[in-house]
């Protein structure tokens, strides 16, 4: 089976810096991605890593440890527009598991 | 980006009743499909996947006769919640996977569907 885990609530203030972070335990793998989910809206697509690494889109950046299934969400200077829910999902084969998610509050 | 629609993007209905929930890709074909349901402050759980032309395979847990999936054509999949109770009330979100990979790594979500059984 597979389970994700992701804290339950991140607060931060207009401008900082935050790292969402998610641990998985899967029977198998094929990568890692992040999703947004503004309240009573659908999920959108924010990055995917596949091989061990950062990715960087912009604001948001993403990182991979295969070796400890371990990866993060990083967002760069925070905006009011930023607080949402964000998941981490594990694409196995065509299906995709997402964790628990992250309710990110930024404050002003 | 390839766009996804749904259709009702709200339905209330009474106990009993049956829902059909229908989910297009407007710019591309798909011919795998997802249906999510996902309750408040909860993650989305996968329900079933969306063959074109075969049956759907179901989560474990997920009853087949209850939630009736047809995906007719390689845009068009239908999910229909049958004799809705009030503990079937949910957002119901269906996706699919990018065009040409569909085995990679980004999803194209539909604006969801908030299901209220009365």
């Amino acid at each position: 089976g597979q389970s994700l885990e992701q804290p339950s609530e991140v607060t931060a203030v207009e401008g900082a810096i935050v790292q969402i972070n998610c641990t998985y335990q899967t029977s198998g793998f094929y990568g890692l991605s992040w999703y947004q989910q503004h309240d009573g809206g659908a999920p959108t697509f924010l990055s995917y890593n596949a091989l061990d690494g950062l990715e960087e889109t912009g604001r948001f950046s993403s990182f991979l440890s295969r070796s400890d299934s371990y990866g993060y969400l990083l967002l760069q200077e925070l905006q009011m527009k930023d607080s949402a829910s964000y998941f981490c999902a594990v694409a196995h084969g065509q299906n995709f598991v997402f964790g628990p998610g992250t309710r990110l509050s930024v404050l002003p | 980006g390839a766009v996804v629609s749904q259709h009702p993007s709200r339905v209330i209905c009474k106990s009993g009743t049956s829902v059909k929930i229908e989910c297009r890709s407007l710019d591309f074909q798909a011919t795998t499909m997802f249906w999510y349901r996902q309750f408040p402050k909860q993650s989305l759980m996968l329900m079933a996947t969306s063959n074109e032309g075969s049956k759907a395979t179901y989560e474990q847990g997920v009853e087949k006769d209850k939630f009736l999936i047809n995906h007719a054509s390689l845009t068009l999949s239908t999910l229909t919640v049958t004799s809705a109770h009030p503990e079937d009330s949910s957002f119901y979100i269906c996706s699919a996977p990018q065009p040409g990979q569909e085995g990679g790594n980004e999803q194209f979500f539909g604006p969801g569907t908030r299901l209220t059984v009365l």
